[in-house]
């Protein structure tokens, strides 16, 4: 099956500084990659997707790059304020059957005015 | 229109005892999911299900049975609670089973089994 892996565990950043969270698959058919966004005690939120006929994708201060021969996607957020510290999840899924959707570890970003 | 609506919030449970999740979305969604979260280990798939009538096992399926008798519903059962199944649980659903969308999650259920 599908193994995602996540880094860091852990990021702490000055405020307006850039974040950079890096993900790697290992299930060349996967072609859909989420990224969610848990608050303390929230649910987890889509913040921004890409699928893998895109190369990178961009919404205000977030971005997502997609490297399909490394198999690796990271999230970057440029500018960072107090309200993006959170738990940040990548998942990959591909639509070669049913959905099944593999989530990373998470990484917990504090963001330090 | 309410989403994905998750009951209880938080329970306590004794070792052995046994219990429903419930988890009822009103968005006419094909694909609902069970999610485990630990600290450091993710979300981990339970059972996921295409359609009313159709469930399958996902990565961590021991100790829990689902049914989908309708559209809306994916109830969770734990059979005979055990410690290792303290967590915090989320139901999710997304609007198709065979093109990735967007998962919705519920709020979410604190369990603590003693």
């Amino acid at each position: 099956g599908e193994n995602v892996e996540q880094h860091p565990s852990t990021l702490s950043v000055q405020e307006g500084d850039s974040a950079v969270i890096k993900c790697t698959y290992s299930d060349s058919a996967s072609n859909y990659f989420p990224w969610y966004k848990q608050e303390l005690g929230k649910r987890p939120q889509l913040i921004i997707d890409i699928r893998s006929n895109v190369g990178e994708k961009k919404d205000q201060r977030i971005a997502v790059t997609l490297n399909k021969t490394a198999k690796h996607f990271s999230l970057h957020i440029t500018e960072t304020q107090p309200e993006d510290s959170a738990v940040y999840f990548c998942a990959a899924s591909n639509s070669g059957g049913y959905q099944k959707v593999t989530f990373g570890t998470g990484t917990k970003l504090q963001v330090i005015p | 229109n309410a989403g994905v609506t998750q009951t209880p919030k938080f329970q306590v449970l004794k070792t052995g005892q046994s219990m429903t999740l419930q988890c009822a979305q009103d968005m006419n969604h094909e694909y609902m999911s069970w999610y485990r979260q630990d600290p450091g280990m993710g979300l981990r798939l339970i059972h996921y299900s295409v359609g009313a009538g159709i469930t399958d096992q996902g990565e961590v399926p021991n100790g829990y049975n689902v049914s989908r008798s309708t559209t809306e519903d994916f109830p969770l059962r734990l059979l005979s609670a055990a410690p290792s199944q303290t967590s915090v649980y989320f139901c999710a659903s997304s609007y198709s089973s065979r093109t990735p969308t967007e998962a919705f999650f519920g709020q979410g259920t604190r369990l603590t089994v003693v």
